[in-house]
């Protein structure tokens, strides 16, 4: 399994680009996260997907959107780059065990807008 | 607002000795708490868990304590070892993962 997967590692953008961050897993989980971290701040979640075709806000989701076509992908699109969004963009999916959740994270994706 | 609060930016032990990392949460109905493990350029992974019903889970080298009443956890391992040299996140939710918090990381440095 190549687990949690995510592209680009590292990208620049200028302000009022759009891009798509991409992320796919292999583990066949129903769950999946996508968070940011600033520097010196823990991971926030920006939206997250219980299954194909189900999304749903995190604690900070504007300026992003997401979907979920398929089970193994969850893409996270900026419309409008702003500097505020410079940080590292996490993905993440779930496999349940026991009664609760342990969450598999993809490498991360630094993205930079100036 | 920061629910889950890592006070420690940084720790330094020697190989061998016993490190402990600390966490704060404000959140009483959070009842479920995680710590993970992130090297450089990777993402972070489980490391150890505990349930607001125990107050320690133990895994080899990594026992979490929960101090309820005072909204306190905390990570030891011991004995340190320089591959243990990396950032630790705690993070606490209430019900479902859908709702985690994660503190600002601690970066825990073993020297040899």
């Amino acid at each position: 399994n190549a687990g949690v997967t995510q592209t680009p590692k590292f990208r620049i953008l200028k302000i009022g680009q759009s891009m798509t961050l991409q992320c796919t897993q292999d583990m066949n989980h129903n769950y999946m996260y996508w968070y940011r971290q600033d520097p010196g701040m823990g991971l926030k979640l920006i939206y997250y997907s219980v299954g194909a075709g189900i999304t749903d806000k995190g604690e900070v989701p504007n300026g992003y959107n997401v979907s979920r076509s398929t089970t193994e992908d969850f893409p996270l699109r900026l419309e409008l780059a702003a500097p505020s969004q410079t940080s590292v963009y996490f993905c993440a999916s779930t496999r349940i065990s026991g009664n609760r959740e342990t969450q598999y994270f993809g490498p991360g994706t630094r993205l930079l807008v100036l | 607002d920061q629910q889950v609060k890592q006070n420690s930016p940084s720790l330094s032990v020697q190989e061998g000795r016993i490190s402990i990392l600390n966490c704060d949460y404000t959140n009483s109905m959070f009842d479920y708490f995680l710590w993970y493990k992130k090297y450089p350029a990777e993402g972070p992974t489980f490391l150890i868990s505990i349930s607001s019903i125990k107050d320690k889970n133990e895994d080899g080298r990594f026992t979490v304590f929960l101090n309820k009443s005072a909204k306190h956890l905390s990570l030891h391992i011991v004995p340190s070892q320089p591959g243990d040299s990396a950032v630790y996140f705690c993070a606490a939710s209430a019900g479902n993962n859908n709702d985690m918090r994660f503190g600002a990381g601690t970066r825990l440095t073993v020297k040899p």
